[in-house]
């Protein structure tokens, strides 16, 4: 079976700062891996995804996460923190590509003034 | 041109009552989801559809019955409405083929709230 493991249900970073939010999976296979945000009362928008290529992901807004194998980990980092970049963020894991995802807890992002 | 859209995105019902969310996807896509999203904000997939296909039941109630007349959409419909299904419930879809058939496009979420 697999899971995501997010570390901190919530983060507070000041503006300008570094955002790394954490995320560890299990998986018995090599896994597809996803980052979503959702803004308050929004449904879930795609962050970025890892699917066996470039282990080190970019995505939209100014977020990449890297793959690292070897750690079960996919983290997402963006070096400079906006305040609308205050949100929740899931990561997610599945099997396939056709299979459904399985989420973490979520980890509430606030950014400081 | 919205992609995955989701009626109504508020729905407030007594105990007891049937009700349906309706979802429907103009992307193409041959594949849809539904997801529970709790009051803890966690995500939980409950049914997979497939080209009209029931795929994937999560173990969900069987008061929740799920309908896809055709690709373009999968309705949920909720019999006997309990406490404990207030949530959001999220519509995604995607593709079997191509570039992003790895990429679940989601709908806006409809809040459900049972009192």
């Amino acid at each position: 079976a697999q899971s995501v493991t997010q570390l901190g249900s919530h983060v507070s970073v000041s503006e300008g700062a570094l955002v790394l939010l954490r995320c560890n999976y299990s998986s018995s296979v090599p896994p597809y891996l996803f980052w979503y945000v959702q803004y308050p009362n929004q449904g879930l928008q795609l962050l970025l995804k890892y699917t066996s290529a470039a282990t080190l992901v970019k995505g939209i807004n100014g977020f990449e996460a890297e793959f690292k194998k070897s750690e079960t980990s996919f983290h997402l980092t963006k070096p400079s923190a906006h305040m609308s970049d205050a949100a929740e963020y899931f990561c997610a894991v599945s099997r396939s590509g056709n299979t459904p995802l399985v989420f973490g807890k979520g980890t509430r992002l606030s950014v400081i003034a | 041109d919205t992609a995955v859209s989701q009626t109504p995105k508020y729905l407030v019902t007594q105990m007891g009552n049937d009700k349906s969310i309706k979802c429907e996807q103009n992307l193409g896509h041959d594949t849809m989801y539904w997801y529970k999203q709790d009051s803890k904000k966690f995500l939980k997939i409950m049914f997979s559809y497939n080209n009209k296909e029931l795929i994937i039941n999560e173990t969900v109630p069987n008061r929740f019955s799920p309908k896809s007349p055709d690709k373009a959409h999968l309705n949920l419909h909720i019999n006997s409405l309990e406490l404990g299904d207030s949530a959001v419930y999220f519509c995604a879809s995607r593709p079997t083929t191509g570039a992003g058939y790895n990429e679940q496009f989601f709908g806006p979420g409809t809040r459900l709230t049972v009192l």
